[in-house]
């Protein structure tokens, strides 16, 4: 069975904190990983990682993936309060039509 | 670009009344769109996958009559709570998957609705 999982699934820091939120899975035919950031809405996109080894970066935010070992980290440096969200995880699968199985996600409360 | 849309917001209704749920692409056509449901305090679940012009495929669990998917549409899918009850309360969003252009092959997803059932 499609699995992500993602570690830790709570996370309490202080503004200027660098964090590291971790994803792992067990899938088959895997197509891509994808961070997502969710506030009171729906997801909204961080990145999306098809290849390992190559790190996207985005301000703050970067992301990498280990195709080898089955896992991808999402690293924030320099927190701040507005960075308070829940991050999910989730892997496109390649049969069908790319259906996303998503993890648990990762809640992260930045404290002033 | 990739904007998806859902209407309406926010719906409260009385127990065993139907809901419809809209999502749209906005500026991009979508011939595959994606149903999810979120409980609070837990990840998103996927319902069915919707594809225009035929029928849509349902998760293992998920009632297809009870969730009626329509795709009739490049832009619109809809989905209609049959008979609500209070246990159908939740968070529902939709997905479009883009592709070409400036497109990332990827799910864009909707703002949601929350559905009340009292």
């Amino acid at each position: 069975e499609d699995k992500v999982v993602q570690s830790p699934l709570s996370l309490v820091v202080h503004e200027g904190d660098t964090v590291t939120l971790n994803c792992s899975y067990e899938v088959t035919n895997f197509r891509s990983l994808l961070w997502y950031k969710q506030e009171k809405k729906a997801p909204t996109f961080l990145f999306m990682l098809t290849s390992s080894g190559i790190e996207k970066k985005s301000g703050r935010l970067s992301s990498i993936l280990d195709k080898k070992e089955l896992f991808s980290i999402l690293n924030i440096t320099a927190t701040q309060t507005g960075d308070s969200a829940v991050y999910l995880c989730a892997v496109e699968v390649l049969r069908n039509t790319g259906k996303l199985i998503f993890g648990q996600g990762t809640t992260l409360q930045v404290k002033p | 670009g990739a904007v998806v849309s859902q209407h309406p917001s926010w719906v409260i209704c009385k127990s065993g009344t139907s809901v419809k749920i809209e999502c749209r692409s906005l500026d991009f056509q979508a011939t595959t769109m994606f149903w999810y449901r979120q409980f609070p305090k837990q990840s998103l679940m996927l319902m069915a996958t919707s594809n225009e012009g035929s029928k849509a495929t349902y998760e293992q669990g998920v009632e297809k009559d009870k969730f009626l998917i329509n795709h009739a549409s490049l832009t619109l899918s809809t989905l209609t709570v049959t008979s609500a009850h209070p246990e159908d309360s939740s968070f529902y969003i939709c997905s479009a998957r883009g592709w070409g252009g400036s497109l990332k092959e990827t799910q864009y997803f909707g703002p949601g609705t929350r559905l009340l059932v009292l």
